[in-house]
């Protein structure tokens, strides 16, 4: 059973739509929680963490945390073809311990133009 | 900038050779990591490093084992390359200071085993 899973997509929205990627995880007692980009071809960039339940903005992204659902989710308001990319999330069971750190592998989004 | 360098971008090579992938990084981090990463299956743990000298076995180590000398270098090593070793390899970083699951990744290097 995977720990954090993602639908692999592809997801297809329209520019100037808001993009929604979901990510699920089995551990309860998980503790921390990322989203990394990734471009075709080049190597994952963090865009946000989010620790505790509810909704954390950055721009036109929006990381959203309901750990009694064992849920997580990143917005993206406002798609922009350069925000095409591949999205993993990312999930620790120990906030200070790197050794934990488990990826989904990862949801596929296309912006069209 | 943090900066992640890996070696080599592409790598050939055949059943049985040994193979070296070296990461080395610029900011003095503590925390080092190598990753595979193949479709349909995410980012995958090989091993990780902490402190000079110090390693920690991930989710996936059996056919690879690393070393850590000195603090920015981090080396991957494949004893006897097998075709199932084919993969995307990821050296990431990070800092306890800044937060230690925050990585910083490394271009990658991708592996053929023939």
């Amino acid at each position: 059973q995977k720990e954090v899973e993602q639908n692999s997509g592809p997801l297809s929205v329209p520019e100037g739509a808001i993009a929604s990627l979901n990510c699920t995880y089995s551990d309860r007692g998980s503790q921390s929680f990322f989203w990394y980009r990734q471009y075709s071809g080049k190597s994952p960039e963090l865009i946000m963490f989010i620790y505790s339940n509810g909704d954390k903005e950055d721009g036109r992204f929006t990381a959203q945390l309901n750990k009694a659902s064992q849920y997580v989710s990143l917005l993206i308001r406002d798609s922009q073809p350069s925000d095409s990319a591949t999205y993993l999330c990312a999930v620790n069971l120990l906030a200070g311990s790197a050794r934990q750190l488990t990826f989904g592998s990862g949801t596929q989004l296309t912006v069209l133009p | 900038d943090v900066k992640v360098t890996q070696s080599s971008r592409y790598l050939v090579k055949r059943t049985g050779e040994k193979v070296f992938l070296e990461c080395v990084q610029d900011m003095d981090h503590e925390n080092m990591f190598w990753y595979r990463q193949d479709p349909g299956l995410g980012l995958r743990l090989i091993y990780f490093s902490y402190d000079v000298k110090m390693k920690e076995k991930g989710d996936i180590p059996e056919g690879y084992s690393v070393s850590r000398e000195k603090k920015e270098r981090f080396s991957l090593i494949l004893e006897s390359a097998s075709t199932n070793q084919t993969s995307m390899y990821l050296c990431a970083s990070s800092s306890n200071f800044a937060g230690a699951n925050v990585l910083t990744f490394g271009a990658g290097s991708r592996l053929t085993v023939l």
